[in-house]
C-alpha cells in the first residue's frame, strides 16, 4: 500500500510563509506527488501536483526531493482562509495513485 | 459545468438495510473514485475505476461493491450495512489516472442505527 506520512498539525501566522512536508516511502518512478486541501465541510481540492521538477501555480509552490521520497507544499503568504486539512499523495506503484494519508491540519493565527 | 454530483447528501440507515450512493461527472473524464473519511483516519479508497468497464479494490472495500457501466456514473452500494459504515463518503474522478488533478464531490454523510 502506499505509505504517505505528514505531521498532525501546524500552526502559520498571517501573511507568512508555510512549508507543510509530506513523506513519501514507497514512491516509484512513474508516481505523481498530488497535493489537495480540504475546508470545513466541503470535499477536497487539488492544490498542485508534480513529477519531478518544482511546481508553481496560482495558489501554491510545490518543491519535490532529488529522490523523490519528500515534498513540501509551500504557501506563499497564509490567510486565514488557508486554514485547512492538507492532504499529499503519492507512492502507489501501479494504476491509481491517489491514495492519501492522516493530512495535516494548518491552523493560521490572525 | 456541475463537475461531480453526489446524492443522497445525508443518509440514515437501520444495521443490515442496503442502498447505493450515487456518483456522476460530466468531465468524460476516465478514472472514478470512491474514499471514506472517518475522524483521524484521513481519506481512504475504497473502490476506483480506471475507466469504464474496469474497477479495483482499494484500501478498505470490504461491505460495498461498484461497478461502471457508463463513463458518467460510479454508485457504490452498501450491501448489509453495519454501524461501522458510519462515515463520509466522498465521490472523485480524474481525467488519466493519478497523472492529473481529480475533482471531488460534496460528499454523502451516512449514519448506520
Amino acid at each position: 500500500d502506499a505509505k504517505t506520512t505528514q505531521p498532525n498539525s501546524m500552526e502559520s501566522n498571517e501573511e507568512e510563509p508555510v512549508h507543510l512536508p509530506c513523506n513519501h516511502s514507497t514512491i516509484s518512478g512513474t508516481d505523481y506527488i498530488h497535493w489537495y486541501r480540504q475546508l470545513p465541510s466541503q470535499g477536497p481540492e487539488y492544490v498542485i501536483h508534480g513529477l519531478t521538477s518544482n511546481v508553481n501555480n496560482r495558489m501554491a509552490s510545490l518543491a519535490i526531493a532529488e529522490d523523490r521520497k519528500s515534498s513540501t507544499l509551500i504557501l506563499h503568504r497564509a490567510t486565514l482562509r488557508d486554514a485547512a486539512v492538507y492532504y499529499c499523495s503519492g507512492g502507489q506503484t501501479g494504476a491509481n495513485n491517489l491514495f492519501f494519508g492522516t493530512g495535516t491540519r494548518l491552523t493560521v493565527i490572525p | 459545468n456541475a463537475g461531480v454530483t453526489q446524492t443522497p447528501k445525508f443518509q440514515v440507515l437501520k444495521t443490515g438495510q442496503s442502498m447505493t450512493l450515487q456518483c456522476a461527472q460530466d468531465m468524460n473524464h476516465n478514472s472514478m473514485y470512491w474514499y471514506r473519511q472517518d475522524p483521524g483516519m484521513g481519506l481512504r479508497l475504497i473502490y476506483y475505476s480506471a475507466s469504464e468497464g474496469t474497477t479495483d479494490k482499494g484500501e478498505v472495500p470490504n461491505g460495498y461493491n461498484v461497478s461502471r457501466s457508463t463513463t458518467e456514473d460510479f454508485p457504490l452500494r452498501l450491501l448489509s450495512a453495519a454501524p461501522s459504515q458510519t462515515s463520509v463518503y466522498f465521490c472523485a474522478s480524474s481525467e488519466m489516472d493519478g497523472y492529473t488533478e481529480a475533482f471531488f464531490g460534496q460528499g454523502t454523510r451516512l449514519t448506520v442505527v
